[in-house]
């Protein structure tokens, strides 16, 4: 079935500093991407979306492209904030039009320090 | 506006004892889900509902787990008999049927099994 890699983290950065996060996927079909975040001791929240190539989604500072000939959809932002800390989940859907659901990657835990 | 509620938000229980998780959606949606997050394997889509009926329950690891939707304001998760291994978060989300891609992810229940 259709899955989604993201990098290992944590990623630790200092205030102000630019983040990439890499996320690539695998699908048969043309999916919708997603990126998510998850703050400490809460549910995930949808951060951004791309539907399809070429796309920019952004959100927050937050920016991510939906590159179809690399398969990709890094999340960036030029400068984060100790607010940032969180955990980041790139998805996409999978499925018919009829129903269908979200693949989540495993995650990538974002540290910012003052 | 309320959110996705789930309790409890901790469950501690013995091995082989039944546990039962409990989802509110928020009203008017009609797309329900539940899902699995572990260290291990990163966040799993367990099962879900589309106006209260089953549409995908292969993600269910075991006949151990059980779901139900009665109405479209309440759902359930059963694991019967409990395993130690079942320690999890695990999340309930809730989607507009139009929209499905974007969740909206209650708090979880922190479940563990001793």
């Amino acid at each position: 079935g259709d899955s989604v890699t993201q990098m290992e983290g944590p990623v630790t950065l200092s205030e102000e500093a630019f983040l990439t996060i890499n996320c690539t996927y695998t699908a048969t079909g043309y999916p919708s991407l997603f990126w998510y975040v998850q703050y400490p001791g809460e549910g995930l929240q949808l951060l951004l979306k791309a539907t399809k190539a070429d796309d920019k989604g952004s959100n927050k500072g937050f920016e991510a492209t939906y590159r179809k000939e690399t398969t990709s959809f890094h999340l960036e932002k030029g400068s984060v904030q100790v607010s940032d800390s969180a955990v980041y989940f790139c998805a996409l859907s999978e499925g018919s039009t009829g129903f269908q659901k979200l693949v989540f990657g495993t995650g990538t835990r974002l540290l910012v320090s003052p | 506006d309320a959110g996705v509620i789930q309790s409890p938000r901790h469950e501690v229980t013995e091995m082989g004892q039944e546990v039962t998780l409990r989802c509110k959606p928020i009203s008017g949606h009609n797309s329900l889900f539940w899902y699995r997050q572990t260290m291990m394997r990163g966040l799993e889509l367990l099962i879900y509902f589309n106006n209260n009926v089953p549409i995908d329950d292969s993600g269910m690891p075991e006949d151990r787990f059980s779901a139900k939707m009665p109405n479209a304001s309440f759902s359930t998760l059963k694991i019967q008999p409990s395993e130690p291994r079942d320690s999890a978060v695990y999340f309930c989300a809730s989607s507009l049927e139009r929209g499905r891609e974007k969740l909206f992810f209650g708090s979880g229940t922190q479940l563990s099994v001793l």
